[in-house]
């Protein structure tokens, strides 16, 4: 089956600890993005890739971070910098057509909690 | 800067009746728009991706339209069923997606 993973479902992060949210697609796809979605608040862009070894920042990048070393993978690192990071986190991946992005596919999200 | 609104918050029908769920965006300038479905707690599921040369999709029970001279999109569905509820989501095409905070759907047996 083609589609996109993350893992883990739930995330506990401790104070001042870095956690890595994993990301996997089949799908072939060259684009992928993560999203931060907060109640009330809807999805926010954080990063996006369009290609292997290459991404750039979205609207809420500052405290995390991502690398691109695989096309079929985009882990994003949630850092101690980012001081409220309870939410719940989405990966998708696309096609990329000129400047334009196809239809994005969306993996299950991981919910990321602050002990 | 782009925004994307989407009315109403919240609805509620019986089954079976046809509604029409409103998305509006500021800069007519997208290359595309999307209708999205979120059931709770869970992903996103891609329902319509309507082009910018285009003026409306359709699957199955569902219908969206773009006019992009007035920064509106609308998504119909017909014949509603206990199993579209859920909260729909719009979204419009820039580096990423720019979304609206959706309308959440219920429909009643």
């Amino acid at each position: 089956d083609g589609g996109i993973t993350q893992s883990p479902k739930y995330l506990f992060r401790k104070e001042g600890q870095n956690v890595t949210l994993s990301c996997e697609q089949n799908l072939n796809h060259d684009a992928m993005y993560w999203y931060r979605q907060d109640p009330g608040q809807g999805l926010r862009l954080i990063y996006y890739s369009q290609i292997v070894n290459d991404f750039q920042k979205g609207d809420i990048a500052e405290g995390y971070s991502v690398s691109r070393e695989k096309k079929e993978s985009f882990p994003l690192t949630v850092t101690s910098a980012q001081k409220n990071p309870t939410a719940f986190y989405l990966c998708a991946s696309s096609t990329y057509v000129g400047r334009a992005a196809e239809t994005q596919y969306f993996g299950p999200g991981t919910r990321l909690l602050v002990l | 800067k782009q925004e994307v609104t989407q009315i109403p918050a919240a609805l509620s029908v019986p089954e079976g009746e046809n509604l029409v769920l409103n998305c509006s965006f500021t800069d007519s300038a997208i290359y595309n728009l999307q209708w999205f479905r979120q059931d709770p707690g869970k992903g996103l599921t891609s329902l319509l991706l309507i082009q910018s040369s285009q003026r409306e999709q359709t699957s199955g029970r569902l219908n969206a339209s773009l006019d992009k001279s007035s920064g509106r999109s609308t998504l119909y569905i017909a014949a509603s069923q206990p199993g579209d509820s859920a909260t729909y989501l719009c979204a419009v095409t820039e580096r990423g997606l720019i979304f609206g905070k959706g309308t959440k759907l219920s429909v009643k047996p």
